[in-house]
């Protein structure tokens, strides 16, 4: 059965760094684009990137909100995506998700990040 | 990048309705479009992909139509376990994807 378990959240303060990872079961993660989602309290769902399988070169895109802030990368060996955050500002706050492929029926159940002094 | 509208973002309805929610892309998508349904604490849950087809598991009240621009979900005879928000997604190859701002369906 294929899984997705997100970690690493917790506390942090604005102007800090923080690491996010999805660790993949069930399947190959090597094989697939694996995105990033999050969602503030109260808020709806917004897509924060992606990256590309390495047969695409890991090639990858995010959000203007994140562009230049925020780097996707993979670990094909251990089946795990990377989220890092650097220069996180309080409306980064919020629920991050993983996901595979382009949609996806399976997600993990979220890793909650809070940006706060 | 591409845009897209949800509408409503509020919908009152009743057991045994019919719904329908609207989503419109800023630049034509093809039929690269999903449909999500989430409720509140859980992860969203995966109904409709590119455009039409229906997710395995998910009941055939749901179904979803439209290609280029403007896309719908439709569910027929509204269940109790519907109410929920609900959101799409699109995964042009062309831009950073993006979801719609969502659509809450509430009991009338």
């Amino acid at each position: 059965e294929v899984y997705l378990v997100e970690s690493g959240g917790g506390l942090v303060q604005p102007g800090r760094s923080l690491g996010l990872s999805c660790a993949a079961s069930g399947f190959n993660s090597a094989d697939y684009i694996m995105n990033w989602v999050r969602q503030a309290p109260g808020r709806g769902l917004e897509w924060i990137g992606f990256i590309r399988s390495k047969a695409d070169r890991s090639t990858t895109a995010y959000a203007a909100s994140v562009n230049g802030r925020f780097t996707i990368s993979r670990d094909d060996s251990n089946n795990i995506a990377h989220l890092q955050m650097n220069s996180l500002k309080t409306e980064d706050t919020g629920v991050y998700y993983c996901f595979r492929g382009h949609y996806s029926s399976t997600w993990g159940q979220g890793t909650l990040v809070t940006v706060s002094s | 990048d591409i845009q897209v509208t949800q509408s409503p973002s509020t919908l009152s309805a009743s057991v045994g309705d019919r719904v329908t929610i609207t989503c419109r892309a800023s630049q034509s998508i093809s039929n690269y479009l999903a449909w999500y349904q989430q409720k509140p604490g859980k992860a969203p849950k995966l109904l409709i992909y590119d455009a039409s087809s229906l997710e395995g598991g998910i009941p055939s009240r749901f179904s979803g139509s439209g290609s280029g621009t403007e896309f719908t979900l439709s569910v027929t005879s509204l269940q109790p376990d519907d109410f929920a928000t609900y959101y799409c997604q699109q995964y042009s190859s062309y831009s950073p994807w993006t979801f719609g701002q969502g659509t809450k369906v509430e009991i009338k």
